[in-house]
């Protein structure tokens, strides 16, 4: 059975440090894997797909890479804003078909 | 404007008292989905469907109900049955089921008292 874990589960940087977000996973077996963003009470943004066959997938200020053989996934965010505070989950899909299994996410603050 | 409807944003009832969230999808999505969320935690996925008229459980489908009758509808309906109504509940869809990204809705909080 897939087990997601993200820890810390809270982080706090001030504004402008990059921000490193881990996510371990404990089959190794995954099809791909995704991350999201939540804002307080709302729902989730997808904001990268990360394909079994990629290390890594970018968009803008953020950069998710893949490490299959580890279990693990992080998610960069370059030059962190205060914008960027939220918690960062992630989600391992097993199969192509399969249902995603969600870590229980990284709350972060970033302080102007 | 394409996207993900769910109504409403806050919904409170009484114990004992069935009741039904709405999700609507514009996408043309095939597969749709629900899960639940409590305070501090990942996701948890409760029903699914990747076509009309068909849909199987989740992890945790005890005392929740779902119906597909429309492509673009997935109501959730939590009944008495189920022991911890209280949660936040996301809906979400994808263009098929087959490992595409998912698309989620704003969700709705549900307090049962």
């Amino acid at each position: 059975k897939q087990e997601v874990t993200q820890i810390p589960a809270a982080l706090s940087v001030p504004e402008g440090e990059n921000l490193v977000l881990n996510c371990s996973f404990t089959d190794s077996a995954i099809y791909n894997l995704q991350w999201f963003r939540q804002d307080p009470g709302k729902g989730l943004t997808s904001l990268l797909l990360i394909q079994s066959s990629q290390r890594e997938q970018t968009s803008g200020r953020l950069n998710a890479s893949l490490d299959k053989s580890s279990g693990r996934s992080t998610l960069y965010i370059a030059a962190s804003q205060p914008g960027d505070s939220a918690t960062y989950l992630c989600a391992a899909r097993r199969a192509a078909g399969n249902k995603l299994t969600f870590g229980g996410g990284t709350r972060v603050l970033v302080k102007p | 404007d394409g996207g993900i409807t769910q109504s409403p944003k806050y919904l409170f009832r009484k114990e004992g008292q069935n009741v039904t969230l709405s999700c609507e999808q514009n996408l043309n999505h095939d597969a749709m989905y629900w899960y639940r969320q409590d305070p501090g935690q990942g996701l948890r996925l409760i029903y699914y469907s990747q076509i009309v008229n068909d849909f199987q459980k989740g992890d945790i489908a005890e005392g929740y109900s779902v119906s597909r009758e429309k492509k673009e509808s997935f109501p959730l309906t939590v009944t008495s049955a189920q022991k911890n109504p209280t949660a936040f509940y996301l809906c979400a869809s994808s263009i098929s089921p087959l490992g595409y990204e998912q698309y989620f809705g704003p969700g709705t909080r549900l307090t049962v008292t």
